[in-house]
């Protein structure tokens, strides 16, 4: 069964500064789908990025890109001049095995301090 | 474009008294999702359903959880009787196309609704 395993409960990061949010997934699938989304206090999810298992290059969105490494089952985000507003939970999440919906990890905290 | 709509907002009940959530995809969106979050975890599928027919409610707790998406637009979500562990955020979610992979992150949720079971 598909599995997203994030490992920092919360990480704090200042104004400007580049920082990476781990995520390691499990899934028998050769076709699947990653993606993170970004929960503000509001509570809505924004969608930031989303990285196919067939693809060859990481994918980029603005100041977001994801290092996809396969082998290892990872799919970090990588937040490059990280800004206040981007203080929220993260949650990276991959299609469940019918390809239909989304499985979500626990998420990270992310805390930018000028 | 309008998103994804849902109401009330926030609720609070005793256990063992009912509540129910409404959601309104956004126009067009033939798959509508529930999503159940509690407090430091991550969401849930509860429910999917294509248009107005059931796709997965495999982890949707039948003795007490229930959900109908009539006309294959509006849905609601009903929760009877009430339990503690039901406190919670009920995210609602859409996306166009009719059945097919999830493949590039098309989910659009609303803001949610917040339960609280006293």
């Amino acid at each position: 069964a598909q599995k997203i395993t994030q490992t920092q409960p919360g990480m704090f990061v200042q104004e400007k500064e580049a920082v990476t949010l781990d995520c390691t997934y499990d899934t028998s699938d050769q076709s699947y789908g990653l993606f993170w989304y970004k929960q503000p206090s509001s509570g809505e999810m924004i969608f930031l990025i989303y990285q196919g298992s067939y693809d060859e290059q990481n994918a980029t969105e603005g100041r977001y890109s994801l290092n996809f490494q396969k082998a290892r089952k990872s799919a970090n985000l990588v937040i490059s001049a990280s800004q206040l507003g981007d203080s929220a939970m993260y949650f990276c999440a991959m299609s469940n095995q019918a390809g239909t919906a989304l499985i979500f990890g626990k998420g990270t905290t992310l805390s930018v301090s000028s | 474009e309008a998103g994804v709509a849902q109401s009330p907002r926030y609720k609070i009940i005793e256990k063992r008294q009912s509540v129910a959530f409404w959601c309104n995809p956004i126009s067009g969106h033939a798959t509508l999702y529930w999503y159940q979050q509690i407090l430091g975890q991550g969401p849930k599928l509860l429910i999917q359903f294509q248009n107005n027919g059931v796709v997965d409610d495999s982890q949707l707790p039948k003795d007490r959880f229930s959900a109908e998406r009539l006309k294959g637009v509006d849905s609601t979500l009903k929760i009877q009787p009430a339990k503690l562990e039901d406190s919670a955020v009920y995210l609602c979610a859409s996306r166009p196309g009719l059945a097919g992979r999830v493949n590039t992150g098309e989910l659009f949720f609303g803001e949610g609704s917040r339960l609280t079971v006293l």
